[in-house]
């Protein structure tokens, strides 16, 4: 079963920052959080990931509490090409990842 | 960069035909992956193959072998087709299977068996 637990959709209108959270609350110490995204049905494209430190790259940043609990993937300046099944996801004893249905966010002109 | 790479991209087979399912990636990576993902849900893994010369099953295995050719190239059978294994299949790599890689998806192959 997945370790991560995220909302089914999401609204966010175009330009806006998208908060897209996610719980992991079984989440184990040297586990990382993952983020995947996928857009129509084409294949899942990596976002980012981070351990305990809040991580920042060219795409989107991620935010993780300090307890590690829950995380969220901010989108700073979301356009109608960021519409996609967001991913939330923690790999698992045997270094793969457990895929859950993800959050379907769309942007709104 | 091709990055990953599926053939076919489309598959109608009748139940009981066998088929090869081929991927390959050209970023010298050493680990591969195979996914189903069935409509609405996430990801499920089939088979992967940690560095060249080495396989193992994943979540959902049954009904499917696999093949690391070489550094490059992963494939997947299906032996006897089943319609439960209509599926968009996805393959996968990444530079080693540690918890900091990311990985890298082909575009995938739309398999219907009927």
């Amino acid at each position: 079963d997945a370790k991560t637990t995220q909302p089914p959709s999401m609204d966010c209108a175009e330009g806006r920052a998208a908060n897209l959270p996610c719980n992991h609350s079984t989440i184990s110490g040297n586990e990382y959080v993952y983020w995947y995204r996928q857009i129509h049905s084409q294949g899942p494209q990596y976002i980012i990931h981070g351990l305990k430190n809040n991580e920042t790259n060219e795409m989107a940043s991620l935010i993780i509490t300090e307890d590690r609990k829950s995380s969220t993937l901010i989108l700073p300046h979301a356009t109608l090409r960021d519409t996609a099944v967001y991913y939330c996801i923690v790999r698992d004893s045997n270094y793969q990842l457990i895929w859950g249905a993800g959050t379907k966010l769309i942007i709104k002109p | 960069n091709a990055g990953v790479t599926q053939t076919p991209k489309f598959q109608v087979l009748k139940t009981g035909q066998s088929m090869t399912l081929q991927c390959a990636q050209d970023m010298n990576h050493n680990s591969m992956y195979w996914y189903r993902q069935d409509p609405g849900m996430g990801l499920r893994l089939i088979y992967y193959s940690a560095s060249e010369g080495t396989t193992d099953k994943g979540e959902v295995p049954n009904g499917y072998n696999v093949s690391r050719l070489n550094k490059r190239e992963f494939s997947l059978r299906l032996e006897s087709a089943a319609p439960s294994q209509t599926s968009v299949y996805f393959c996968a790599s990444s530079e080693g299977t540690g918890r900091y890689y990311g990985y890298t998806f082909g575009s995938g192959t739309r398999l219907t068996v009927v």
